[in-house]
């Protein structure tokens, strides 16, 4: 495997449900990122990893929670989602954070739909 | 808070025509990256500027960072179909990326 990959590519889930978002960067970079993406809206940025701990988080809600185990890893905890939450959620990598350039290397994304 | 306007949001042109998209804020940054994301995938950095001014070419396209580091264009001469997708332009500095509202382009065989 090469580059960044997530799984699942698809998620359907209910309100009450709870899953899980795998990303996994096989780059060597120190820095991971989860973002969301809307229709009709630019890119949001929801977390910021760097050398597996939490450096930025910009006001998402506590229904979304991150996880870092590594520099390789990053997972994305969903429990009670609302139907707003469909979107598509992609991770990207960069090979620092401390950087004047932070080029981001994408996963291929999750399109998730609450139901 | 930094911003990023792109123009056009939505350009549709026939094969072998050409186009340009800009980016566009009131702040300045130290880098600006070009991405592209195809239908399903996630964007595909295609290439960052640093100094105003900067012009880079990638076969039938064209990159330029303005001199005062506030905006940036992609030209893409004789667009083909392999062309359309989601342009995004990124602005990089320290310890942040803001990314623009995007460009998406068809190009119709």
């Amino acid at each position: 495997e090469t580059g960044v990959t997530q799984t699942p590519r698809h998620l359907v889930m209910g309100m009450t449900n709870k899953k899980s978002l795998k990303c996994e960067q096989h780059l060597g970079h120190n820095a991971m990122y989860w973002y969301k993406q809307s229709a009709k809206k630019p890119l949001e940025l929801m977390f910021v990893y760097s050398l597996e701990e939490r450096v930025e988080n910009n006001s998402v809600p506590s229904r979304f929670s991150p996880e870092c185990p590594n520099s390789s890893h990053l997972f994305l905890h969903l429990h009670t989602l609302q139907p707003e939450d469909s979107a598509l959620y992609l991770c990207a990598s960069s090979q620092t954070r401390d950087s004047h350039y932070n080029e981001q290397f994408f996963g291929p994304g999750t399109r998730l739909t609450v139901l | 808070t930094q911003l990023l306007e792109q123009s056009p949001q939505f350009l549709s042109i026939q094969e072998g025509e050409n186009l340009t998209v800009y980016c566009n804020s009131s702040s300045v940054f130290s880098s600006l990256q070009w991405y592209r994301q195809e239908p399903g995938e996630g964007p595909v950095l295609l290439v960052t500027v640093v100094t105003g001014g900067e012009v880079k070419k990638l076969k039938r396209l064209t990159f330029q960072f303005g001199d005062a580091r506030k905006d940036s264009s992609l030209h893409i001469t004789a667009a083909q179909p392999g062309d359309t997708g989601l342009y995004l332009c990124a602005g990089g500095g320290y310890q942040k990326v803001t990314f623009g509202t995007g460009t998406k382009l068809q190009v119709i065989p």
